[in-house]
C-alpha cells in the first residue's frame, strides 16, 4: 500500500463554493501529480509539480490551482465548484529519476466529487 | 493524433485459464510502458514496467510483452483468480511527451 493520503474521499458540495483536495504523500516523492478521471474513461493528466515552489498545467484544461509550499503536500483547489467538476480526481507522485521519465506512480485512493 | 487502444469490452474468463489483454498504440515514441490495475473507487496500482528496448518481462503470475514494431503490448495473467478481478491500464512514457499517458483500462472478471 502506497503512503499517499487524499482528503476528503467523497465531498458533494454545490456550485459556486470553494473547495481544497488534499494530498499528502509520505515518501519524499519530488515529482506530483493530479489526475482527473471519469467511468470508464482514461486518467487525465490537470497539474504536475516536479519539486516546492514548481507547478505545472497538465493536459486537460482545468480551473483549478495546486500549490507545492512543502514537498509531501499538493493541495488542489476549485475556486467556484461547477457540475462540469464533477469526477474522481486521483493524485500520485513518484520519484524524480536523474534521466527522467518512466518512473513509477504512486496513486493515493482519490476524492469523488459531486457539484449540484 | 496519439492514441492508446485497449478493449472496451469485459472480459470475462474462467479461474484457472490464463487472461490476455492488449494495448495498442499510435503515434507515440514510448520509452517505457507500464500495466497498473484498478480495483472499483481506488487509485491504480503500479504492476509491471517494461523498457522500449526488452521483448518480455515477468512479475509471478503476470507477463507483459512489448512489440515496438507492432505498437503493442500484450499483459497475461496466468492461472487467473477471482482475486484477479479487476481494471488493469496501460500506461506510456514517451520521449517529448514527458508524462506518463494512460489507456481507459480493459476489466477482467475471473469466474470461479
Amino acid at each position: 500500500e502506497a503512503d499517499i493520503y487524499q482528503t476528503p474521499r467523497y465531498l458533494v458540495i454545490g456550485t459556486g463554493k470553494k473547495i481544497t483536495l488534499e494530498c499528502s504523500q509520505t515518501m519524499g516523492h519530488d515529482k506530483m501529480y493530479w489526475y482527473q478521471q471519469d467511468p470508464g474513461m482514461e486518467l487525465h493528466l490537470i497539474h504536475y509539480s516536479y519539486g516546492v515552489n514548481s507547478t505545472e498545467k497538465g493536459d486537460l484544461s482545468s480551473e483549478s490551482t495546486v500549490s507545492r509550499i512543502r514537498t509531501e503536500h499538493f493541495p488542489l483547489t476549485l475556486e467556484s465548484a461547477r457540475p462540469s467538476h464533477t469526477s474522481q480526481y486521483l493524485c500520485a507522485s513518484s520519484e524524480r529519476r536523474v534521466a527522467g521519465g518512466g518512473e513509477t506512480q504512486y496513486f493515493g485512493p482519490g476524492t469523488r466529487l459531486l457539484v449540484l | 493524433s496519439q492514441k492508446i487502444e485497449q478493449n472496451s469490452e469485459a472480459l470475462n474468463i474462467q479461474e484457472g485459464k490464463t487472461a490476455t489483454l492488449t494495448c495498442n498504440y499510435t503515434n507515440y515514441s514510448p520509452a517505457y510502458l507500464q500495466w497498473y490495475r484498478q480495483d472499483p473507487g481506488r487509485g491504480p496500482v503500479f504492476l509491471l514496467l517494461i523498457r522500449e528496448n526488452e521483448k518480455e518481462k515477468r512479475k509471478e503470475r503476470l507477463k507483459v510483452t512489448f512489440d515496438t514494431t507492432l505498437k503493442q503490448s500484450l499483459f497475461h495473467i496466468t492461472a487467473s483468480q477471482p482475486a484477479d478481478s479487476a481494471t488493469y491500464l496501460c500506461a506510456l512514457w514517451a520521449y517529448g511527451n514527458n508524462r506518463l499517458a494512460f489507456g481507459k483500462g480493459n476489466q477482467v472478471v475471473v469466474i470461479p
